[in-house]
């Protein structure tokens, strides 16, 4: 049962570098989401998708793309990378695209931006 | 828009004694509401949902929350904590209807021996 993968798990950018952030789950889920975790915010949501070809905006998008080609893989892209996005990214999917069913997590990517 | 606050950073508790870990919500319409609890370099795990029905629910490790849509409220509480409770706990909403779920900044519980 691998659930939700993310790939890599740890990354250090320099400033203005791109990045790709990997994402896939094998529940055949429709619903996939972005979020970031930041000391005292708690997760914050970036980019959420309720099946293949739809995508769009959650609360902190600005800085980050997202496409969603099949039912599995959901990548998060960094196409400048900025100090201010240093934190963990977190990807989750849940059965159903309506929020009344828990959502199931990767363990995360720890990214740093010089 | 569903906004979560979480009212206590971190809470620090001995071992056997009770803890409530709070959590309110606004939203103007009808919501789910959820309580994750994360381990140190882990995601976050389901550790129960408010639906609908019974306003009090229960996991399988001995927390329990009560959905009070008067003060909208759905606090987190465990009578006897063990020293493997230490995590971080977050409270997250809903809409009904909606795609987003929402959370709240989380509550760091420290059981101490």
């Amino acid at each position: 049962n691998a659930g939700v993968t993310q790939t890599p798990k740890f990354q250090v950018l320099k400033t203005g570098q791109s990045m790709t952030l990997q994402c896939a789950q094998d529940m055949n889920h429709e619903y996939m989401s972005w979020y970031r975790q930041d000391p005292g915010m708690g997760l914050r949501l970036i980019h959420y998708s309720v099946g293949a070809g739809i995508t769009d905006q959650g609360e902190v998008p600005n800085g980050y793309n997202v496409s969603r080609s099949t039912t599995e893989d959901f990548p998060l892209r960094l196409l400048s990378a900025a100090p201010s996005q240093t934190s963990v990214y977190f990807c989750a999917s849940r059965d159903g695209v309506r929020g009344n069913q828990p959502q199931h997590f990767g363990d995360g990517t720890r990214l740093s931006i010089l | 828009a569903q906004s979560v606050t979480q009212l206590d950073s971190q809470v620090p508790v001995f071992e056997e004694a009770p803890v409530e870990l709070r959590c309110n919500y606004s939203s103007s319409v009808s919501v789910y509401l959820f309580w994750y609890v994360q381990y140190p370099n882990q995601g976050l795990q389901l550790l129960l949902k408010y639906l609908s029905g019974s306003t009090l629910v229960e996991s399988i490790n001995g927390f329990e929350a009560e959905f009070n849509k008067s003060q909208t409220s759905f606090h987190l509480r465990k009578p006897s904590v063990h020293i493997s409770d230490t995590a971080e706990y977050f409270c997250a909403v809903s809409v009904s209807g909606g795609f987003k779920t929402i959370f709240g900044a989380g509550t760091r519980l420290f059981v101490k021996a």
